[in-house]
């Protein structure tokens, strides 16, 4: 009931594409969505979150969709650059607590 | 902001060795996690202080690995005795509402 998936493993996209990463997760006690960004020799940084009350959290090129009902999400990056090839995780928590479930993560290449 | 100071940042070790890694966190973070990071298992969760004061301790990782803060702006997490399957990433981060902020970890590894 822990657990996070994601989808696809790795992902190369075209420079310009947009990225489609997936996300699923089995308790239904999560709202709380932070998708983490780690680059080669750093640690993941946060990237965006969203709570479950929406459905929706844009951030720039980057925007969340979620889904409630089917306990899916996904993170889309619009117009991908070469700098945003990284590993992508996402994960998830209950607002208040402190345990935080990662995903897997997707690992994305976007060529020039 | 200097961020989660993470020492050092590379780490050989023979097996059986102890091994004390290092962290500093982002001042006026009241959690500190640790979390081993491998290609296989992911992000696993070792430790994780609020306050200063242990509250989980890692369950499998008991045995041999030992966290300890030992103020506000410094942890350390010790692996006694080491084996070969604890090469990894160690990674300490700090939590605030729900965020946590990473440093860049440790790669140790133990021939």
């Amino acid at each position: 009931q822990q657990q996070v998936r994601q989808s696809p493993q790795s992902l190369t996209v075209w420079e310009g594409e947009t990225a489609i990463l997936n996300c699923s997760y089995e308790n239904s006690a999560f709202d709380y969505f932070p998708w983490y960004q780690q680059f080669p020799g750093e640690g993941p940084a946060l990237l965006i979150s969203i709570l479950s009350v929406s459905d929706k959290k844009e951030d720039g090129r980057f925007t969340i969709f979620f889904n409630k009902r089917e306990k899916k999400l996904s993170l889309h990056i619009a117009d991908s650059q070469p700098g945003d090839s990284a590993t992508y995780f996402c994960a998830a928590s209950r607002t208040g607590g402190y345990k935080v479930v990662f995903g897997s993560g997707t690992r994305l290449l976007v060529s020039p | 902001d200097a961020g989660v100071t993470q020492t050092p940042r590379h780490e050989v070790a023979e097996k059986g060795q102890t091994i004390i890694l290092k962290c500093e966190p982002v001042s006026g973070h009241n959690d500190l996690f640790w979390y081993r990071q491998t290609k296989i298992q992911g992000l696993e969760l070792l430790s994780y202080f609020r306050s200063k004061s242990l509250m989980e301790d890692g369950g499998a990782f008991k045995d041999r690995f030992k966290a300890e803060m030992l103020n506000s702006s410094f942890s350390t997490l010790k692996i006694q005795p080491t084996e070969p399957k604890d090469s990894a990433v160690y990674l300490c981060a700090g939590g605030d509402q729900n965020t946590l902020y990473f440093g860049a970890g440790t790669r140790l590894s133990v021939l």
